[in-house]
This record gives C-alpha cells, sequence and structure tokens, in this order.
C-alpha cells in the first residue's frame, strides 16, 4: 500500500521494557520526522531525519533513540519507558521542495 | 524561541455559523505558518499554508491570513458543517531545507452540531 504506514497502532507495555514503534513510507521521502501528542501540549517534535543515517535531535528527544539504515523506515525506540512517555506517536514524512508533511495515523503507546 | 499559542477550546458552534479559531506566535526568523486538521482516530492533515506576511491560504472554506504586524494566522469559515468537527492545530516553520520542523500549538477541538 502506497503512503505512511505506522505499527502497531496501540501498545501496552510496563515501566522499564524496550519498546519499538514502526514507521515504513513509500514515498522514498527525504525527510522524516517523529512528533509525540500529549494533551495541552498539541504536537512536539521528538527526532527527525533528513536521509539515511542522518538523524538529529528535536524539542524534547531524551529517552528515545532513532536510526534510518533505509530511506523508507525509520523506527522510534524507548529503550527504557518511563511512565511520562505514554502518549500517542506520529510519524511524518516530507518529500525534497514538498514543503508540506504527510502524517502516519499514529501509534497510542501506554507505559503502566 | 518558536511558540504558537491557540484560543482556549473547545468550540461548539451549530451548523452554518461563522467560526473563528485565534493563532499568535512567536518566532526567531521569517516563520511559515500552517493549518492542520485531526479528525477522529486519525493523523494531521494540512488544511492551508502561508510563507510570507500577507498570504492568504484557503482550502475547503476555511481562510487565514498571515499577518506579521499583529503575528498572527487566525483561521475562518463563513459556514461550518458536522463534518468540520476536528481539532485543528496552527503551526510555524522556520524553514531552512525542510518545512517539517514543526512548531504547534495545542490544538482546538471543534465540534458542529446539526
Amino acid at each position: 500500500d502506497a503512503g505512511i504506514t505506522q505499527s502497531p497502532r496501540y501498545k501496552i507495555t510496563e515501566t522499564g521494557r524496550q519498546v519499538t514503534l514502526m514507521c515504513h513510507q513509500t514515498w522514498s521521502h527525504s525527510y522524516m520526522f517523529w512528533y509525540r501528542q500529549d494533551l495541552g501540549h498539541g504536537l512536539r517534535l521528538i527526532y527527525y531525519s533528513a536521509a539515511a543515517d542522518i538523524t538529529d535531535k528535536g524539542e524534547v528527544p531524551d529517552g528515545y533513540v532513532v536510526s534510518r539504515s533505509k530511506t523508507e523506515n525509520f523506527p522510534l525506540t524507548l529503550e527504557s519507558a518511563t511512565r511520562s512517555q505514554t502518549s500517542v506517536y506520529f510519524c511524518a514524512s516530507e518529500g525534497s521542495g514538498a514543503n508540506v508533511l504527510t502524517f502516519g495515523a499514529g501509534s497510542r503507546l501506554t507505559v503502566l | 524561541g518558536n511558540s504558537v499559542t491557540q484560543m482556549e477550546g473547545p468550540v461548539t458552534l451549530s451548523e452554518e455559523a461563522f467560526l473563528t479559531i485565534n493563532c499568535t506566535y512567536t518566532a526567531t526568523g521569517y516563520p511559515s505558518l500552517f493549518w492542520y486538521v485531526q479528525y477522529p482516530g486519525e493523523g494531521l492533515q494540512l488544511l492551508l499554508k502561508a510563507t510570507k506576511a500577507d498570504d492568504k491560504g484557503s482550502n475547503k472554506g476555511f481562510e487565514a491570513t498571515y499577518r506579521k504586524e499583529t503575528t498572527s494566522f487566525h483561521l475562518e469559515k463563513g459556514s461550518v458543517q458536522v463534518s468540520d468537527s476536528a481539532v485543528y492545530f496552527c503551526a510555524l516553520s522556520v524553514g531552512g531545507t525542510s518545512y517539517g520542523k514543526l512548531t504547534f500549538g495545542q490544538g482546538t477541538i471543534l465540534t458542529v452540531h446539526p
């Protein structure tokens, strides 16, 4: 399927566990982003990537790790989940010169 | 730093009413401004954008004008429909090679009743 897909859509985990959220896009867009959405905060940028093997921190990177070995994939890992990381996570991509983000449907993560 | 402030919600309107959602911003540099919309259970979609002062973005009957003098980008629609019920986010980007590093407002929930 064409587009940007996130998995899993829903995840419940426990404090201290490692969790990886997957993001896959089919357009070969250069830029990819991870945002988290929390009530009262809107969306905040966690990490972004300009191309394969190029990543950079956003506004709230602490506790998260990303990688981008292939252009189409941009996984987000919580190495030791905390309750404060309970959130809805959105992946997005942007083609070069496109000037607009395309968002995935989101992954709702609950950390108990 | 950069910040975006939206009017407090939620906003509840009757069908065919006039809508205004206020948005003001502070930014270092010369930002581009966006309105994104999120329908229930979905990701965000770009609604409209403006990249320079006095530009008007428009789409699906929604409009917003980039006002540099008042640092504002208020969203308006003359006659809302039930299908407009969603969460609306104002956002800015200071650009560079990507418009994807966005600073968002907190979102405004709009509910339209028949």
